[in-house]
């Protein structure tokens, strides 16, 4: 059982207007959320985080919105850019002491349209 | 710092050979991470280390599967025999506080 969904495989985007990648998690001990961007042949890449004792995070263009009573994250781009086109990642952990385990959801593939 | 590198990028094998795969991990990360990338399951934490003692190997699929870090700069995973639906991405990350940070990957494909 996926503990991190990402629920669209795909989404497609004008340039200039706004993505909204959502992702759901299961897991009611996860307290630190993640984004990930990934390019064809390269690595995953960090792209901003939050904690759960936010519910907004912003970092220039990317904003990420948590709702824990939801079990909902959010990442926001605007406005979107044809370099943005990448799969990306959302992802949780537990904050203990200690780095935990990061699980990582399926991804979502976003293209954005010139 | 040159970030995770891992060799080889790409490896083709034929089924039941033994494939090795290498993970060198940025110099001070305390943390190493073998994933897994698939379509159908996206990125799988496989096994990970915390200063070069495995911590949690509960996503290793099978006995096929074993990953080693003989020291602080450098890390394996092998797969013996290998088989067609190990094929996959194989990521290496390292982490220090809360980012990991990933290598390139290895495209494993199993013929």
């Amino acid at each position: 059982d996926q503990q991190v969904k990402q629920n669209s495989p795909s989404l497609s985007v004008q340039e200039g207007r706004i993505s909204i990648l959502n992702c759901d998690y299961t897991n009611s001990m996860f307290d630190y959320f993640l984004w990930y961007k990934k390019y064809p042949a390269e690595g995953p890449t960090f792209l901003i985080s939050i904690s759960s004792i936010k519910d907004k995070n912003e970092d220039g263009r990317f904003t990420v919105f948590l709702n824990k009573s939801a079990k909902h994250l959010s990442l926001h781009i605007v406005p979107s850019q044809p370099g943005d086109s990448a799969v990306y990642f959302c992802a949780a952990t537990v904050m203990k002491t200690s780095y935990d385990k990061v699980i990582f959801g399926p991804g979502t593939s976003l293209s954005v349209i010139p | 710092d040159a970030g995770v590198i891992q060799s080889p990028r790409h490896e083709v094998t034929e089924m039941g050979q033994e494939v090795t795969l290498r993970c060198k991990p940025i110099s001070g990360h305390d943390y190493l991470f073998w994933y897994r990338q698939t379509m159908m399951r996206g990125l799988e934490l496989l096994i990970y280390f915390n200063n070069n003692v495995p911590i949690d190997d509960s996503g290793m699929p099978e006995d096929r599967f074993s990953a080693k870090m003989p020291n602080a700069s450098f890390s394996t995973l092998k797969i013996q025999p290998s088989e067609p639906r190990d094929s996959a991405v194989y990521f290496c990350a390292t982490a220090q506080y809360t980012e990991a940070f990933f290598g390139q990957g290895t495209r494993l494909t199993v013929v």
